[in-house]
């Protein structure tokens, strides 16, 4: 199973919205599994999820954080962006027979 | 509160195998999947497999298909997973997770666990 593919970097602003792209096949994130969720990981830090079931945000995570999906492609997106969120994102998706794939990963600069 | 916590830092040598625990608290390993991911220097995160409460059951990353073993200990509300036939290319920090039946996503993770393979 190969990994998800992520852009390697991505970057805004304070305040402005960024939007990392998850492509996977027909086997995983567009199988219609919706287990499609997104980990947020700060460096030397525990990854943590920030969207769950391709469009559901955790208690606690702020709302400018949002997912969604089209075809074989999941997105998470950051509105808002605040210092804090510059980490690393990784997507992870259902693939079949119980396993998963994350994806390659996104560093996200906030300038 | 939930948590799980990890044994600590593994030095190896090649062809070794190594095993790593993951002690639950505020719930019970018997009624959660728990799984388990790498992450090599620098690289990103890579899944390994997963244990089911019911019976023990695994399932497995093809890489790693009959290299690695997740069991569970009940009693102590402990899962172990073993990894064999260690290479440089093992080196990472091994974590594990909880996933809530059929929820698909990872909530907590173990603080990770340092496997370093050396001559």
């Amino acid at each position: 199973q190969s990994a998800l593919t992520q852009p390697p970097s991505a970057s805004g602003s304070p305040g402005q919205s960024v939007t990392i792209s998850c492509t996977g096949t027909s086997s995983d994130v567009g199988g219609n599994y919706n287990f499609v969720s997104w980990y947020q990981q700060h460096p030397g830090k525990v990854p943590k999820v920030v969207i769950y079931g391709v469009t559901k945000r955790p208690s606690g995570v702020p709302d400018r954080f949002s997912g969604s999906q089209s075809g074989n492609t999941a997105s998470l997106t950051i509105s808002g962006l605040q210092a804090e969120d510059e980490a690393d994102y990784y997507c992870c998706s259902y693939v079949d027979r119980s396993k998963y794939v994350f994806g390659s990963g996104t560093k996200v600069t906030v300038l | 509160q939930v948590d799980l916590v990890q044994s600590g830092t593994e030095v190896m040598t090649p062809g070794a195998s190594v095993r790593v625990s993951c002690k639950s608290f505020g719930f019970s390993v018997s009624n959660y999947y728990i799984h388990w991911m790498r992450q090599a220097p620098g690289q990103g995160l890579e899944w390994m497999g997963v244990i089911f409460p019911s019976g023990g059951v695994t399932s497995y990353a093809q890489n790693f298909s009959g290299r690695v073993s997740l069991t569970r200990e009940t009693s102590t509300s402990t899962v172990y997973m073993e990894l064999r036939s260690l290479t440089s290319d093992d080196t990472a920090v091994y974590f594990c997770a909880r996933e809530a039946p059929y929820t698909g996503y990872f909530d907590p993770w173990g603080q990770g666990t340092l496997v370093a393979v050396s001559s």
